[in-house]
């Protein structure tokens, strides 16, 4: 069964930093993997997704990054902000006939919070 | 706008009674997941349609029914067999169940039984 870790549960840096967050999985067989964002008390917004064959993915001050091999992806966000603050949360999507958006294994997310 | 509307944003319940959660979209996106989410944890699959009439339970389907009866309405009822039903509780939807296809998000309804 295919599980997702994201680490670390919660970051607090100063305004300005460029930082890192990770998720890892434990099948590689994927489809694909998307990140995404959530604010207090809603829904979540789709940041990135990154195809199996892709490497990386970027929007903005953002930068996804898979190695699937190594069961691996980070999201890289430069110059922080404090209206980055959220939680954050990558998803893994099976791949092979069973490769639904149904199928997708969520990890537990990284709550951030960026210092003014 | 194109995008998903879920209604109550927040709803209390009485033990025993059954509520049910809206789930609308413009998207003209053909599949549709119910999700819920406890404080700490991933998201979990409760029910997903591909098509309308059609319907399949998720990882944690018991305690809770769906219908498709419109492609753009996929509701949500929380019967009294849910055991824990307190959580927040989303919906989401893509072009297709299958494809490269970007999930995309309600605002949530936050549920409480008293």
């Amino acid at each position: 069964k295919q599980e997702v870790t994201q680490i670390p549960a919660a970051l607090s840096v100063p305004e300005g930093e460029n930082l890192v967050l990770n998720c890892s999985f434990t099948d590689s067989a994927i489809y694909n993997l998307q990140w995404f964002r959530q604010d207090p008390g809603k829904g979540l917004t789709s940041l990135l997704l990154i195809q199996s064959s892709q490497r990386e993915q970027t929007s903005g001050r953002l930068n996804a990054s898979l190695d699937k091999s190594s069961g691996r992806s980070t999201l890289y966000i430069a110059a922080s902000q404090p209206g980055d603050s959220a939680t954050y949360l990558c998803a893994v999507r099976p791949g092979g006939s069973g490769g639904g958006a149904d199928g997708l294994t969520f990890g537990k997310g990284t709550h951030l919070i960026i210092q003014p | 706008d194109g995008g998903i509307t879920q209604s109550p944003k927040y709803l209390f319940r009485k033990e025993g009674q059954n509520v049910t959660l809206s789930c609308e979209q413009n998207l003209n996106h053909d599949a549709m997941y119910w999700y819920r989410q406890d404080p700490g944890q991933g998201l979990r699959l409760i029910y997903y349609s591909q098509i309308v009439n059609d319907f399949q339970k998720g990882d944690i389907a018991e305690g809770y029914s769906v219908s498709r009866e419109k492609k753009e309405s996929f509701p949500l009822t929380v019967t009294s067999a849910q055991k824990n039903p307190t959580a927040f509780y989303l919906c989401a939807s893509s072009r297709q169940r299958y494809g490269a296809n970007v999930l995309t998000f309600g605002a949530g309804s936050r549920l409480t039984v008293l």
